[in-house]
């Protein structure tokens, strides 16, 4: 059974730093491109960040670019985006999420993160 | 960026009820365009990639149509569990973005 769980959310003030994890297991994980997408509370889904399957490609979104870094270890089936320099509007469930090429067909519970003094 | 608009914005039906949601693409996104169900509390589960191909396990009565600019999610007859939140997404073009959803709620 694919499995995607995020850790790593939590409370942080305006301009510090977290890493986000997401475990895989059930599935080659070093086959696929891996994307991040969140979800601001209370309105709808917005995509942050995607990286290859070898982790030589990366791309982001504007709002994020330079203070966002995606990356993954396929040796330890693990997929990261560590963020920084974080503002109130970067509060979202950020959710991991699996690619074969047409559409994220398995997606992880999600993490929380609340930016707030 | 393409921006995607989904209407309505909330739909109220009955269940056993034919629902029909719209996505429209401020470009040509050609199939590129996946539809997902969302649940209070749930991720995303993608229900239709490439405007017309339902993903694994996703029931019949889920349809997707259109191509371009304009797309349409139908659910043929309504199930208590579909009433939920749908989303369009483009692949076409990075940023791949998001419609900001329906809401499918029980009249």
């Amino acid at each position: 059974e694919v499995q995607l769980v995020e850790s790593g959310g939590g409370l942080v003030q305006p301009g510090g730093s977290l890493r986000l994890s997401c475990a895989a297991s059930g599935f080659i994980f070093s086959s696929y491109w891996m994307h991040w997408v969140r979800r601001v509370p209370g309105k709808g889904l917005v995509w942050v960040s995607r990286i290859n399957s070898d982790g030589s490609v990366t791309t982001y979104a504007d709002s994020v670019k330079g203070r966002f870094t995606i990356s993954r270890d396929n040796a330890k089936n693990t997929l990261y985006l560590q963020i920084s320099s974080l503002r109130a509007e970067d509060t979202a469930i950020y959710y991991c999420a699996r690619s074969p090429g047409s559409g994220e067909d398995h997606w992880g519970q999600g993490t929380l993160v609340t930016v707030s003094s | 960026e393409i921006v995607l608009t989904q209407s309505p914005g909330t739909l109220s039906l009955s269940p056993g009820d034919r629902a029909t949601l719209s996505c429209r693409a401020s470009q040509s996104v050609s199939s590129y365009l996946a539809w997902y169900q969302q649940k209070v509390g749930q991720a995303p589960r993608l229900l239709i990639y490439d405007a017309s191909n339902r993903a694994t396990g996703i029931p019949v009565r889920f349809g997707g149509s259109g191509s371009g600019t304009d797309f349409t999610l139908t659910i043929s007859s309504l199930e208590p569990e579909d009433f939920a939140v749908y989303y369009c997404q483009q692949r076409s073009n990075w940023p791949y973005t998001f419609g900001q959803g329906t809401k499918l709620e029980i009249k």
